[in-house]
């Protein structure tokens, strides 16, 4: 059974670079089916798209994220990774990863569990 | 970019129909997937391409999707319903999610 688990910093301090890592268990992250995105959560709120990377290292970024958004992918470790730079209060988020498929026409089938990302100094 | 929209919250009474709807521009044009959120998990995929379930989703789940509008549909709704649910589409190589609806099973 295939399992994403997110690992990374839970406190960040503004301005700085937010870096997370989602590991693939139990299947290929190199599998050309599936592409791997980035979601995140403000506690309350509703869900915000940030990207997601083919294993071909191709990759699609929120236009409203883009320009301080990085993710990238090493699938000889079955993980892919978010960078968020220029961080603020506003990105304090429970961020998840998760498994886009194509045959299910790009629907996200398997997420993460979340991890939760403080902004603060 | 692309906005969709729905209603914050929805309530149903227990063993009746819940319809939570998904409005955008055309959005009969796009597959609508629908994900169910419980209070501190992740969400979970429950309708998938407007009407299509993953395996291990009860046939309770259910979905349509023409014109301006999609809906997800509840039937014989149980007290473990109750949740969030948004909706979901791809345009223009991003996704847009739904603000999410509060369903609540009286």
């Amino acid at each position: 059974q295939v399992q994403l688990q997110e690992s990374g910093p839970g406190l960040v301090k503004p301005s700085q670079t937010l870096s997370l890592t989602c590991t693939v268990s139990g299947d290929s992250s190199s599998s050309g089916t599936y592409y791997w995105s980035w979601i995140r959560q403000p506690a309350g709120k509703g869900l915000e798209w940030i990207g997601r990377i083919y294993p071909t290292g191709s990759t699609n970024y929120n236009p409203s994220l883009k320009s301080r958004v990085t993710i990238s992918i090493d699938t000889s470790k079955n993980h892919f990774s978010l960078k968020l730079s220029s961080v603020t209060a506003a990105d304090t988020a429970v961020y998840y990863c998760a498994r886009g498929t194509v045959k299910l026409f790009d629907a996200f089938d398997i997420w993460g569990q979340g991890t939760m990302v403080t902004v603060s100094s | 970019s692309y906005e969709l929209t729905q209603p914050l919250s929805v309530s149903v009474a227990l063993g009746q129909t819940a319809r939570i709807t998904c409005g955008g521009n055309n959005i009969g044009s796009k597959n609508v997937h629908w994900y169910q959120q419980k209070p501190g998990q992740a969400p979970v995929l429950v309708i998938y391409r407007d009407s299509n379930r993953p395996s291990g989703i009860p046939e309770r789940f259910s979905g349509s999707n023409s014109g301006n509008t999609a809906t997800l549909t509840i039937s014989r709704a149980h007290a473990g319903d109750e949740a969030d649910y948004y909706c979901q589409v791809w345009d223009s190589s991003a996704v847009a999610f739904g603000g999410g609806t509060k369903l609540t099973v009286l």
